[in-house]
C-alpha cells in the first residue's frame, strides 16, 4: 500500500521554463510534507516543506502547493536551471517530522 | 554547522556476516533516523532514536537493530546479512519537523 505516490517517473523541461513535480498521498493523518533533491549515491538534500495548516510555501525559486481536499501537493521550480537536474522525492509525516514516508521519486532533466 | 556524517561510505560484506554503520548527527540535533534505499522498494524508514530511546520502528526484520549514544551519535547493525540487504543506508538528524540526511553508506552483500 503506497501512501505517497509520484506518478511521473521522469520530467524533461527547457532551461528557464517552469518545472512542476506532483505528489499524491492517501493518508489523511499526514500533517507535514517535504521535498528533497537527490543525486545518485548521495543523501537527499532538503529543499522546502509545508505544514498541513498552509496551502503554499515559497523559498526562492521553489514553491510548494498543498491541496488537502485532493490530497495532492506540487513543487514548482521557476526558472528551471540545468543544475536542478536530479531525482526529486516528496515525503510526508505524521506528528510533524517523525518517520518520513517517501514517494518513488521523479527524475527531472533540465535541458540547456 | 557540519552536516550529518556517516561512516563508512562504502562496504562490501558476504552473506551471513554482520555489519555496523555509524552516524553522527548535526550538532544539537537529538533525533536520528535511519532509512534504506533500494531500487525495488525505494526509500524506507528503518527506525528513529531520540535521547537514546527507539521511538519508532519500520517494517523490517529483527536482524536490523540500532542504538543511540548519549552524544546523539547512532549506530545501526544488520546481522546475518542477506543479498537483499544490499542498499544505500541513510541516516538523518531532525530539527523540529525537518530531517537532514547524511551522504549514506553503500552496502554491497555478496
Amino acid at each position: 500500500d503506497q501512501q505517497v505516490k509520484q506518478n511521473s517517473p521522469s520530467l524533461s523541461v527547457q532551461e528557464g521554463r517552469i518545472s512542476i513535480l506532483n505528489c499524491d498521498y492517501t493518508n489523511s493523518m499526514f500533517d507535514y510534507f517535504l521535498w528533497y533533491k537527490k543525486y545518485p549515491a548521495e543523501g537527499p538534500t532538503f529543499l522546502i516543506s509545508i505544514s498541513s495548516i498552509k496551502d503554499k510555501n515559497e523559498d526562492g525559486r521553489f514553491t510548494v502547493f498543498l491541496n488537502k481536499s485532493a490530497k495532492h501537493l506540487s513543487l514548482h521550480i521557476v526558472p528551471s536551471q540545468p543544475g536542478d537536474s536530479a531525482v526529486y522525492f516528496c515525503a510526508a509525516s505524521m506528528d510533524a517530522g517523525n518517520m518520513l514516508t517517501f514517494g518513488g521519486g521523479t527524475r527531472l532533466m533540465v535541458k540547456p | 554547522k557540519a552536516g550529518v556524517t556517516q561512516t563508512p561510505r562504502y562496504l562490501i560484506k558476504t552473506r551471513g556476516q554482520q555489519v555496523t554503520l555509524s552516524c553522527s548527527p548535526i550538532s544539537g540535533h537529538r533525533s536520528v533516523s535511519w532509512y534504506q534505499q533500494t531500487p525495488g522498494q525505494g526509500l524506507q524508514f528503518l527506525f528513529e532514536y531520540f535521547s537514546e530511546t527507539q521511538r519508532n520502528k519500520g517494517n523490517f526484520p529483527g536482524r536490523f537493530s540500532g542504538r543511540q549514544f548519549s552524544n546523539s551519535r547512532s549506530e545501526m547493525n544488520v546481522s546475518t546479512l542477506e543479498l537483499g540487504d544490499s542498499a544505500l543506508y541513510l541516516c538523518a538528524s531532525r530539527e523540529w519537523a525537518t530531517q537532514y540526511f547524511g551522504p549514506g553508506t553503500r552496502l554491497l552483500v555478496l
